[in-house]
């Protein structure tokens, strides 16, 4: 079975530019919560997705979207990037009903801005 | 209000010592607090977890003490190995999720032969 799996795994971007993060859940989970984890830091989060909607939001700015699809696999998008976007970037993967028990995190994307 | 701080920033210990990374928070609405270990190029994985309504958790050698009115909360590492070295992260929520972690700034803990 395998886990949570985002993709890519790195990427460098210049300023202004628009990325697409992806991630799969680990089979069986309904829910993605993506987080932020600047060098040095703890990871943050930026917001989570149930039942394709948005459930909750963290402290970021309109510029970070996402989405969810049928199949729970989700996106991250960031637009406009900036050089303080740089960033290994989460994903986490969960049952609705498991709570953080279950909490799954992938390894990460690696976005560089230049 | 939404802040966990966690002490040290790094540590080094011998083979067969004992561990112990600190956490403090202020919202007294957490009521459930994970520590996370996370290797170099891996994501985050759930290691230990307690909510307030216990003083203690032990699993292996690995233990949550929680001080409710100090707002406090450690992890001790008993018999630390090599293979312990990696970042440590505490964290708090409100609820079991799901919902948002808040984490600590990470620990890097050094495991010496």
């Amino acid at each position: 079975d395998a886990g949570v799996t985002q993709s890519p795994t790195h990427l460098i971007k210049t300023r202004g530019q628009q990325v697409t993060l992806r991630c799969s859940p680990k089979s069986g989970h309904d829910t993605v919560s993506w987080y932020q984890q600047a060098l040095g830091q703890g990871p943050q989060f930026i917001f989570q997705y149930y039942e394709e909607e948005e459930r909750q939001r963290g402290n970021f700015p309109d510029r970070f979207s996402g989405h969810q699809f049928p199949n729970y696999s989700s996106e991250l998008n960031v637009n406009a990037l900036l050089l303080g976007d740089s960033a290994l970037y989460l994903c986490a993967s969960s049952k609705a009903s498991d709570g953080y028990e279950k909490l799954f995190f992938g390894s990460g994307t690696q976005l560089s801005v230049l | 209000q939404q802040q966990v701080k966690q002490s040290p920033q790094s540590l080094i210990v011998q083979k067969g010592g004992i561990s112990i990374i600190n956490c403090a928070y202020e919202n007294t609405a957490f009521d459930y607090f994970p520590w996370y270990q996370q290797f170099p190029g891996k994501g985050p994985a759930l290691l230990i977890a307690i909510r307030p309504d216990v003083s203690e958790k032990k699993e292996g050698r690995f233990t949550i003490s929680f001080n409710k009115s100090a707002k406090q909360f450690s992890l001790h590492i008993m018999d630390s190995q090599p293979g312990d070295s990696a970042t440590y992260f505490c964290a708090a929520s409100i609820g079991r999720g799901p919902g948002k972690l808040i984490f600590g700034q990470g620990t890097t803990l050094q495991v010496k032969p």
